[in-house]
């Protein structure tokens, strides 16, 4: 089935530095690519997705390339702020998939100031 | 729009006892997905309607769990004899279709379930 690997966190960084989130994922179909981003005491929600391999997805500063050759799906931001302290998933969802999305372990990113 | 709405926010058990979570999707939304969330396994998929039928329960444990979703307007998950391994936030989404590859999940913000 499908399978998704990320970057093990925790991860703390200070604020105004970068940020890169690997994602890595193994599908038999051809995926949409979703972040979720949790908040403390929230449910997850989208951060952005992208359809299409090659294409670029972003939103809030953050941005992601879907990588079809390296089934990788990194995130990215140039600087982080203490408001970014969250957990990030990862999840590929199969074309072909007509249930549901698998996440990753996510990863918990604690930004301070 | 109240987004998904899950009842309640927490609830502790006591071992056996049995637990009934509620979760009232986005209206017009015609999928609601459970998924179990810990620390240990991170989000897991339990099961998953479309248009109030069961479409997928792969991820259900296959005793003690169940789901039903008797009308648009809600789902419940019922746990039986809960056991301090089923202390998890409890997690609904719903979502315009289940069938397409581009469908955004609408979390709820989960039931914190805690078994004593």
């Amino acid at each position: 089935g499908d399978s998704v690997t990320q970057t093990e966190g925790p991860v703390t960084l200070s604020e105004g530095t970068s940020l890169t989130v690997n994602c890595s994922y193994e599908t038999k179909q051809y995926p949409t690519l979703f972040w979720y981003v949790q908040y403390p005491g929230e449910g997850p929600q989208l951060l952005f997705k992208v359809p299409k391999a090659n294409e670029k997805g972003s939103n809030r500063g953050f941005e992601a390339t879907y990588n079809k050759e390296a089934t990788s799906f990194h995130l990215q931001k140039a600087s982080v702020q203490e408001s970014d302290s969250a957990v990030y998933y990862c999840s590929p969802l199969a074309s072909s998939s007509f249930s549901k999305l698998v996440f990753g372990q996510g990863t918990s990113l604690s930004v301070v100031p | 729009n109240a987004g998904v709405i899950q009842t309640p926010r927490h609830k502790v058990t006591g071992k056996g006892q049995e637990a009934t979570l509620w979760c009232e999707p986005i209206s017009g939304h015609s999928a609601v997905f459970w998924y179990r969330q810990t620390i240990v396994q991170g989000l897991e998929f339990l099961t998953y309607f479309r248009n109030q039928a069961p479409i997928d329960d792969s991820g259900m444990p296959k005793e003690r769990f169940s789901a039903q979703m008797p009308n648009q307007s809600h789902s419940t998950l019922k746990i039986q004899s809960t056991q301090p391994q089923d202390s998890a936030v409890y997690l609904c989404a719903s979502s315009f279709s289940g069938g397409a590859s581009q469908n955004t999940l609408y979390f709820g913000a989960g039931t914190r379930l805690s078994v004593l």
